[in-house]
């Protein structure tokens, strides 16, 4: 089963406008990371959030972590039409049987229109 | 440097068949992963290998199988294809796996007709 949900599912914009996607996951977690995946192509890694941290920045993009509600949202300011893509939350599960995987939700399509 | 090599990029198949993947890591990455992607159920794990040795295996049939060489070059392989087995199958390396960042390749596209 999925760990991570991602909320919306598909999200459209304008250039210049701001995107937010959310994702919700169920186990306790060591850290949380978000990808990019453009269309047939691999994933991308964005950002890592620990689980001690609140917020991450990096250039355009605003991670936030709430362990406390099991949640994260991705916030990416001021979107370009290359911004276009999905983008997927992934967990680890702090178990040493457990090393090396990650858990995706199912990602947010965003379509950013020029 | 250069980036996670997979190959081959598309490969069609036929039931029953088997099937070789291979990804060529990031230098200096010892761990490499493996995911299944399909529409309908995701990203899905398939295994992690560091050093040579399987730290972990997702619920996949004993089908799917891998190994990591002494270079941590790594390979995939699955027998007897079934048509679900169709998906775009992605290779990741990393320094330490899970609690590090992945690095992907763009992954070998696998139709089973």
């Amino acid at each position: 089963s999925q760990q991570g949900e991602e909320d919306p599912q598909a999200l459209s914009i304008q250039e210049g406008e701001n995107a937010t996607m959310n994702c919700s996951y169920k186990t306790s977690i060591n850290n949380l990371q978000w990808y990019r995946q453009n269309s047939g192509r691999g994933l991308v890694h964005l950002i890592l959030i620990r689980s001690n941290e609140r917020e991450k920045h990096s250039g355009r993009l605003r991670v936030t972590l709430d362990t406390s509600k099991k949640s994260s949202s991705l916030l990416i300011t001021a979107s370009r039409a290359a911004d276009t893509a999905s983008y997927f939350c992934a967990t680890d599960i702090p178990d040493s049987s457990n090393t090396g995987k990650l858990i995706f939700g199912q990602g947010t399509t965003l379509q950013v229109k020029p | 440097k250069a980036g996670v090599t997979q190959t081959p990029r598309y490969l069609i198949k036929t039931r029953g068949q088997q099937v070789t993947l291979s990804c060529s890591p990031i230098s200096g990455h010892r761990s490499v992963s493996w995911y299944q992607q399909t529409p309908g159920q995701g990203l899905q794990f398939l295994f992690e290998y560091f050093s040579e040795t399987q730290r972990n295996k997702g619920n996949f049939p004993g089908r799917f199988s891998g190994r990591q060489f002494s270079n941590s070059r790594s390979e995939m392989n699955v027998s007897t294809l079934e048509l679900g087995d169709s998906a775009l199958y992605l290779c990741a390396s990393s320094l330490v796996g899970g609690n590090s960042p992945l690095h992907f390749g763009n992954g070998t596209r696998l139709t089973v007709t």
